[in-house]
């Protein structure tokens, strides 16, 4: 039962263009969420991160979106550059829950072409 | 600030033997968790280490157990390996109370033959 979902495995944009990935989620008790980049032979990264009480959250270029009614967030990079190709991964969590213990989605490869 | 360490990097075993796998948390932080990543997939929560106990764990095997030292680096040990048992090992270092966010190390990739 995968309680965290994204739903395209890969996603290619043209530099200078947005790229929006996509994440869905079916527990009603995460309140956290957050998205990791990842390369190649690199562990996760920390991209942004959203807390239940937000709707929306910036940092330069990423903006995270989060509709609680649908379960849905979205991570919106613009403008997308070639050092953005990495795999996202989306993650949630509980925290009123004893540990922080991260849910990750599939992950969702994107390309930005030059 | 030292980050998040493991050791080794790549790892080959046969099927029925034991590894140990190894961790140092990054500077100032107090507790590690460790997850599975297999291909394809997104990393799985294997269990969470705060003040050397284990504070939360997945849906993993008792044969998958795991040790947090004074200095809060960290071991998981996996006995009586198995095929499925090839992945990626993540250990993600933070600071319990105060931040969620994970701070993960490189890994080690795992190959069980």
């Amino acid at each position: 039962d995968q309680q965290v979902k994204q739903n395209s495995p890969s996603l290619s944009v043209q530099e200078g263009r947005i790229s929006i990935l996509n994440c869905d989620y079916t527990n009603s008790m995460f309140d956290y969420f957050l998205w990791y980049k990842k390369y190649p032979a690199e562990g996760p990264t920390f991209l942004i991160s959203i807390s239940s009480i937000k709707d929306k959250n910036e940092d330069g270029r990423f903006t995270v979106f989060l509709n609680k009614s649908a379960k849905h967030l979205s991570l919106h990079i613009v403008p997308s550059q070639p050092g953005d190709s990495a795999v996202y991964f989306c993650a949630a969590s509980n925290s009123g829950g004893s540990n922080y213990k991260l849910t990750f989605g599939k992950g969702t490869l994107l390309t930005v072409n030059p | 600030e030292t980050g998040v360490t493991q050791s080794p990097t790549h790892l080959i075993k046969t099927r029925g033997q034991q590894v140990t796998l190894r961790c140092s948390s990054q500077s100032g932080h107090n507790t590690v968790s460790w997850y599975q990543q297999a291909l394809g997939q997104g990393p799985q929560f294997i269990f969470q280490y705060y003040r050397e106990e284990e504070n939360g764990r997945g849906n993993f095997p008792p044969r998958f157990s795991g040790l947090q030292f004074p200095n809060y680096s960290s071991e998981l040990n996996v006995n009586a390996l198995e095929l499925d048992d090839s992945a990626l090992y993540l250990c993600a270092s933070s600071l319990q109370g105060i931040d969620e966010k994970l701070f993960f190390g490189s890994g080690t990739q795992l190959s069980v033959l």
